[in-house]
């Protein structure tokens, strides 16, 4: 099957700093990127789709201005967490999809803790 | 926003039993997934069926899927420990190709 990856797959950093999270289709162009959150002992929260070189779309309660996804090419869709605080703290996982094809691939995941 | 409730929220069983999930969801689907997720790792996809199908297998898993009540489940017969995770299901309501997850059920299958 598709890889899709992540980096990093663990993160530590200060309240008040901006972390990025980057995610990968190794083998496949992916038209749609998903971004969801997950915390512990939780479901996936959907937080954001991001189309190649369109704005992303983001649900309901996600602030944009705090998330910011930027999908620049057919492989790579980025989640900056600006200004990140402790509540911040989650375990963030994207989901590629080739679109046409109806499947969908995700990654191993981002576990961010701010201190 | 989440689509899917599931139940139970936990499940105990000892090796060798069936464990059997369940999942409603609200809209109309394109297809249901059953995805699994050890503790702090990533999602495994385990089975897809399709919105006109009512029943699909692999290996020890069944997932049977009705849409007048918008609800499936998830059957692992002959439990083993290893089968110890966390399951989801998760919908394509065709509204841009997103998933969404349902709740989860946290099966832990003791040896």
């Amino acid at each position: 099957g598709a890889v899709v990856s992540q980096h990093p797959s663990w993160v530590i950093c200060k309240s008040g700093t901006s972390v990025k999270i980057e995610c990968r289709s190794l083998d496949f162009q992916a038209t749609t990127m998903f971004w969801y959150r997950q915390f512990p002992k939780q479901s996936l929260m959907l937080m954001a789709t991001s189309n190649e070189g369109s704005k992303a779309t983001y649900e309901q309660g996600v602030e944009k201005d705090k998330f910011l996804i930027n999908h620049a090419s057919l492989t790579l869709s980025t989640l900056t967490v600006t200004s990140a605080h402790p509540e911040d703290s989650s375990f963030y996982i994207c989901s590629a999809s080739s679109g046409r094809l109806k499947k969908w691939f995700f990654g191993p995941g981002t576990r961010l803790t701010v201190l | 926003s989440q689509q899917g409730e599931e139940d139970p929220q936990a499940l105990s069983i000892q090796e060798g039993e069936n464990a059997t999930m369940n999942c409603s969801y609200k809209t109309s689907i394109n297809n249901l997934q059953w995805y699994r997720q050890n503790s702090g790792r990533g999602l495994v996809h385990l089975i897809l069926i399709r919105s006109n199908e009512r029943e699909k297998h692999s290996g020890r898993l069944r997932v049977t899927l009705d849409t007048s009540k918008k609800s499936s489940s998830l059957l692992i017969t002959a439990s083993r420990a290893a089968d110890t995770a966390s399951y989801f299901c998760a919908t394509d309501d065709n509204q841009g190709g997103k998933l969404i997850f349902g709740q989860g059920t946290e099966l832990s299958v003791k040896p």
